[in-house]
Formats: structure tokens, C-alpha cells, sequence
């Protein structure tokens, strides 16, 4: 089992529609949950953290925890061409010793005009 | 107030050859962290260096080595380049090594270095 598990897309949504990413992870033990967004050629941005079951917004974006299903999702809403790229789902192990982020493959967003 | 930085942006090499590549974290920021990225894949852990001294490695060949310097920047070093080490290699910085739940450990990322092994 993988630890952390995204579909690969591409999602295709048009302009102005909610885009829904979805990820799961296998570490029970994990208390850190992130969502970068990663353009073509570049880096990683860090965009979303959440650390407690529910939801958090931050504009556009609402990210929504539930460790009881090990399940981690991002919601863009009005999704513009910007939001294309592809989106990082990353967990923190948390173990004490050190701060391992476990990436899944990342979910590739194209948003159409 | 100024990110990650790395260097080189791009780099190429030959087969069996030696590569350090370098990265300064965002001010105030003690732990760096490296990362090997393959396209089509998500980063992979390689080392997380705190304080100067490692406190996590990634499932890599000894091959791959690092240091922290007292001003908290970073090198990463690879010897005898293999053509499967060609990706791109992300530095992230956090404020501490790890505090559960808390935002002091998220990790901001470089722009990277693109390596292609020949």
C-alpha cells in the first residue's frame, strides 16, 4: 500500500466550476497535512496546511481533514487557467525525531476557459 | 524577505562524476531538507539536517551525502552519478525540526536544480 495516494488526473474543469483533489495516506500516526501547488518546470508552493479534522479556508481554497478515514481533500473554488498545475498532497510522519514530508504523486489540474 | 535559494539552477554531468549543489534557507530558519524529484512522481525524501547535524535520511545510496554550516545553509553531494540521479533536486527550509500540529514546521521550497546525468 502506498503511504500516500492521489489520483494522477488530469482533472479537467472549466472556468469559474469547484475543483475537488483528493488524497489518502496510510500513517495513522500523521498529524501534519499539506497541499503544494507545482507549475510545470518549477518548485513546489506550499499553498494549504491543516492539522485538525475539518475544514480550513483561505480564499479560494478549503482544505477538509478526517483522520478517521485517513482522507485529506483540497476544493478550489471559482477555479481560473491559473489553477492549472499539478497538486501535491504531503504528510508529515510525525514522528519527534524529525519531520519527513511523504508526498503523493500529485494530481494534474487543468482548468479551461 | 528572501526565500530558499539554490544553486546551480541547471547542471549537466557524465556518468561517474561528483556534483555538490547548495541551498540557503529563508532567514531564521534552522532545519533544511533535501529532495529528489523524477518526473511524473511526487519529491522523495533524501536528508533532514537541524542544528548542524542530520536527523533524517531517506532511502538513498551512500553515494548521496550532506552537511548544515553554522549560518544554517546547506550542500548536498552526490559521487559517481549514475543516470537514474537525474531530477530535480528541491532544498526545503522550516523554522524548527519538528513540532506536531503546529505551522513552525512547514517546509518552503527552492526553486531547484535541475541535474541531467549524460
Amino acid at each position: 500500500q502506498k503511504e500516500v495516494e492521489q489520483n494522477s488526473g488530469p482533472l479537467s474543469v472549466p472556468e469559474g466550476a469547484i475543483a475537488s483533489l483528493n488524497c489518502t495516506y496510510s500513517d495513522r500516526v500523521s498529524q501534519s497535512f499539506f497541499w503544494y501547488r507545482q507549475y510545470s518546470g518549477k518548485s513546489p508552493e506550499l499553498i494549504m496546511s491543516i492539522y485538525s479534522n475539518g475544514d480550513k479556508e483561505d480564499g479560494r481554497f478549503t482544505a477538509q481533514l478526517n483522520k478517521a478515514s485517513q482522507y485529506v481533500s483540497l476544493l478550489i473554488r471559482d477555479s481560473q487557467p491559473s489553477d492549472s498545475a499539478t497538486y501535491l498532497c504531503a504528510v508529515n510522519r510525525g514522528d519527534s525525531g524529525y519531520s519527513t514530508l511523504t508526498f503523493g504523486k500529485g494530481t494534474m489540474l487543468l482548468v479551461s476557459p | 524577505d528572501a526565500g530558499v535559494t539554490q544553486s546551480p539552477t541547471h547542471l549537466i554531468k557524465t556518468r561517474g562524476q561528483h556534483v555538490t549543489l547548495r541551498c540557503s534557507p529563508i532567514s531564521g530558519h534552522k532545519s533544511v531538507s533535501w529532495y529528489q524529484q523524477v518526473l511524473g512522481q511526487g519529491p522523495q525524501f533524501i536528508f533532514q539536517y537541524y542544528e548542524k547535524e542530520e536527523r533524517g535520511r531517506g532511502n538513498f545510496p551512500d553515494r548521496f551525502s550532506a552537511r548544515q554550516f553554522p549560518n544554517y545553509s546547506s550542500e548536498l553531494n552526490v559521487n559517481a552519478l549514475l543516470l537514474g540521479d537525474s531530477a530535480l533536486y528541491l532544498c526545503a527550509s522550516s523554522l524548527v525540526l519538528y513540532r506536531g500540529g503546529f505551522k513552525d514546521n512547514e517546509q518552503f521550497f527552492g526553486p531547484g536544480t535541475r541535474l541531467t546525468v549524460l
